[in-house]
């Protein structure tokens, strides 16, 4: 098992520029995340989805869009880059109901935006 | 609102010595589970411990070991005769049965030196 994969791994983006990163995964979970990561700041949710077709806002989920149109894909774009969307950002996945299942974390994606 | 504090920033350690991360929660959920995630260098996430309220019992797992207290609303974690190779920033999170993400802290660098 692949587990939770991520693409791209690192991005540059100028301003204005649109993207979206593809999280898969392939242990049948029903949770996917969102997050990112920012220098003293842990992670931070941005949306999350509780089964195919479905989606939620997270904490911050301003400028970003999500989509999980199959189960084992979750997108994240980014429809217009700010340079504060400059982050790491993780996907997850969890089996059963309820984030107090353990989470699965993808490697991560370094995105920078000029 | 569910808040997780981990006050040390950065600790520095030589290798064989004990440290202890320190994390200090906030809810008011009675049912809710607290994880700890190790970060190394080459930045995934690896899940280390599940607790959930209703269990305060210490856990030992090699060197790492866990004190849960409610009493103090605290979950910190030890690790005993530390190595280079614990170099790693260390997240404390949070989350409540009916959650639907996990809260994290800002986490806490560990640099263990030779």
């Amino acid at each position: 098992n692949a587990g939770v994969t991520q693409t791209p791994k690192f991005r540059v983006l100028k301003t204005g520029q649109s993207m979206t990163l593809l999280c898969a995964q392939d242990m049948n979970h029903e949770y996917m995340y969102w997050y990112r990561q920012d220098p003293g700041m842990g992670l931070r949710l941005i949306h999350y989805s509780v089964g195919e077709g479905t989606t939620a806002k997270g904490e911050v989920p301003d400028g970003y869009n999500v989509s999980r149109l199959k189960k084992q894909n979750f997108l994240l774009g980014l429809e217009s880059a700010a340079p504060s969307q400059t982050s790491v950002y993780f996907c997850a996945s969890s089996y059963g109901e309820g984030s107090y299942n353990e989470q699965f974390f993808g490697p991560g994606t370094r995105l920078t935006v000029l | 609102a569910q808040k997780v504090t981990q006050a040390q920033t950065e600790i520095s350690v030589v290798e064989k010595e004990d440290v202890t991360l320190d994390c200090v929660y906030e809810t008011r959920d009675t049912t809710y589970y607290l994880f700890w995630y190790k970060q190394p260098p080459s930045g995934e996430l690896v899940f280390l411990i599940r607790r959930n309220s209703f269990d305060e019992q210490n856990e030992i797992s090699g060197r790492y070991s866990w004190n849960f207290q409610k009493s103090t609303s605290s979950f910190n974690f030890t690790i005993t005769a530390s190595q280079v190779v614990d170099s790693a920033v260390y997240f404390c999170a949070l989350t409540s049965w009916a959650g639907t993400a996990l809260i994290f802290g800002k986490g806490t660098t560990l640099s263990v030196s030779s």
